[in-house]
């Protein structure tokens, strides 16, 4: 069974420019989650869908931040216009359970590098 | 709000030792709490999980502990060896849709 996979592995964009960056979650997990880790920072919580809807936005940093996932299957996130920090790492994960239906264990992507000049 | 604390940032020690990594948080009102090992460039592995009514969960040379009235767990990783060498992460679920709070991280090498 395949894992969540993320595109691109690595961005390199220049200020003022849009990128998108997209996540397949594993089949049939109902949950996806973004999360970004900033250079010295801790990873940190940006969305969470549940099918289709936005369950959680209350990460997302500002609205030059646009996350998508149409048809509940895989989600895209684009960043525009983007700034210098919004370097990072950005991780999507996945979980099939939902609270108290399971154990909320989270499955993590290996995760997109977007270095903004 | 949660915070979450992995101290040291660093850790290297010889093969063969057995070590304690530490994770401390402030609230204590959790679902679970995860640890996480990640190579250079790649994603998170989610070793093991730890539901809040459990005080143990254990995984080959792995065993990691939750105290959630002193807002402690620790990873336990018997008889170390050079492929145990990664970043080692704790994250804490406070309840709110899964919503995991981070630690930094310590970052483990384990000298041949």
């Amino acid at each position: 069974e395949a894992g969540v996979t993320q595109f691109p592995s690595h961005s390199v964009i220049e200020k003022g420019q849009t990128v998108t960056l997209r996540c397949d979650p594993i089949s049939g997990h109902d949950n996806l989650y973004w999360y970004r880790r900033v250079m010295g920072k801790e990873i940190k919580f940006l969305l969470h869908f549940v099918k289709e809807s936005k369950q959680d936005e209350s990460g997302m940093p500002n609205n030059r931040f646009l996350a998508e996932r149409t048809g509940g299957t895989y989600s895209t996130l684009k960043v525009q216009p983007a700034e210098l920090e919004d370097s990072g790492v950005y991780f999507c994960a996945s979980s099939q359970d939902f609270r108290g239906m399971g154990t909320g264990e989270l499955f993590f992507g290996e995760g997109s590098r977007l270095t903004v000049l | 709000k949660q915070e979450v604390t992995q101290i040291p940032a660093a850790l290297s020690v010889p093969e063969g030792e057995n070590l304690v990594l530490n994770c401390s948080f402030t609230d204590s009102a959790i679902y679970n709490l995860q640890w996480f090992r990640q190579d250079p460039g790649k994603g998170l592995t989610s070793l093991l999980l730890i539901q809040s009514s459990q005080r143990e969960q254990t995984s080959g040379r792995l065993n990691a502990s939750l105290d959630k009235s002193s807002g402690r767990s620790t990873l336990y990783i018997a008889a170390s060896q050079p492929g145990d060498s990664a970043t080692y992460l704790c994250a804490v679920d406070t309840g709110a849709n899964s919503k995991l709070t981070f630690g930094k991280g310590i970052t483990l090498s384990v000298r041949p």
